[in-house]
């Protein structure tokens, strides 16, 4: 059974910095590309980041790019969101969701909290 | 980028009755498109892949069509438990970008 299992959400000040983990079981995590998507509170989905099988080609949204880095440790079945200049646009529910074959988002963690506040 | 417009924002309708959301993009994605179902407080679900391949485990009365840069999810009867929101998303390049969401409710 796939599981994706995401922590590190807190509550930071404008301006601060963050790590988000997901680590993942049940498939053989190096094969995959990884993608994290956050949602504001009552709002939509919103893509923000994905990073490839082998790490060596990564994409962000215009809104954080230049702000986050996607990483990954295969050694460690983990992905990475490196979140720095926050800023309060920024707090949301940070999901990890595992690409399949099909280049689809079929597995998705429960998500955790990002608070932006003073 | 690619713009996603997804319509309507939200509809109420009666349990039995079809239900139509369409996706439009700025550009053409070939059939790079995939419909998310999110029930309130729960994770995304993945109901349909390239355009109109339904997941397993998802009932036959949902279905999608649609490629280039129109696409549709129809639910031919809806059911109680279809009360959620429906996103679409792009997946053939990054970003990959979701509709506004669609939400649907049971009158």
């Amino acid at each position: 059974e796939v599981q994706l299992v995401e922590s590190g959400g807190a509550v930071v000040q404008p301006g601060g910095s963050l790590r988000l983990s997901c680590v993942a079981s049940g498939f053989t995590f190096e094969d995959y590309t990884m993608h994290w998507v956050r949602q504001a509170p009552g709002k939509g989905l919103q893509w923000v980041s994905l990073i490839n099988w082998n790490g060596r080609t990564t994409y962000y949204a215009d809104s954080v790019k230049g702000r986050f880095t996607i990483s990954r440790d295969d050694s460690k079945n983990s992905l990475y969101l490196q979140m720095s200049s926050l800023r309060t646009e920024d707090t949301a529910l940070y999901y990890c969701a595992r690409e399949t074959a099909h280049l689809v988002l079929e597995d998705w963690g429960q998500g955790t909290l990002v608070t932006v506040s003073s | 980028d690619i713009q996603m417009t997804q319509s309507p924002s939200s509809l109420s309708a009666s349990v039995g009755d079809r239900v139509t959301i369409t996706c439009r993009t700025s550009r053409g994605i070939a059939n790079f498109l995939a419909w998310f179902q999110q029930i309130p407080g729960k994770v995304p679900k993945l109901l349909i892949s390239a355009a109109s391949t339904l997941q397993s485990g998802v009932p036959s009365r949902f279905s999608g069509s649609g490629s280039g840069t129109d696409f549709t999810l129809t639910i031919s009867s809806l059911q109680p438990e279809d009360a959620a929101t429906y996103y679409c998303q792009k997946y053939n390049s990054a970003p990959h970008t979701f509709g506004q969401g669609t939400k649907v409710e049971i009158k």
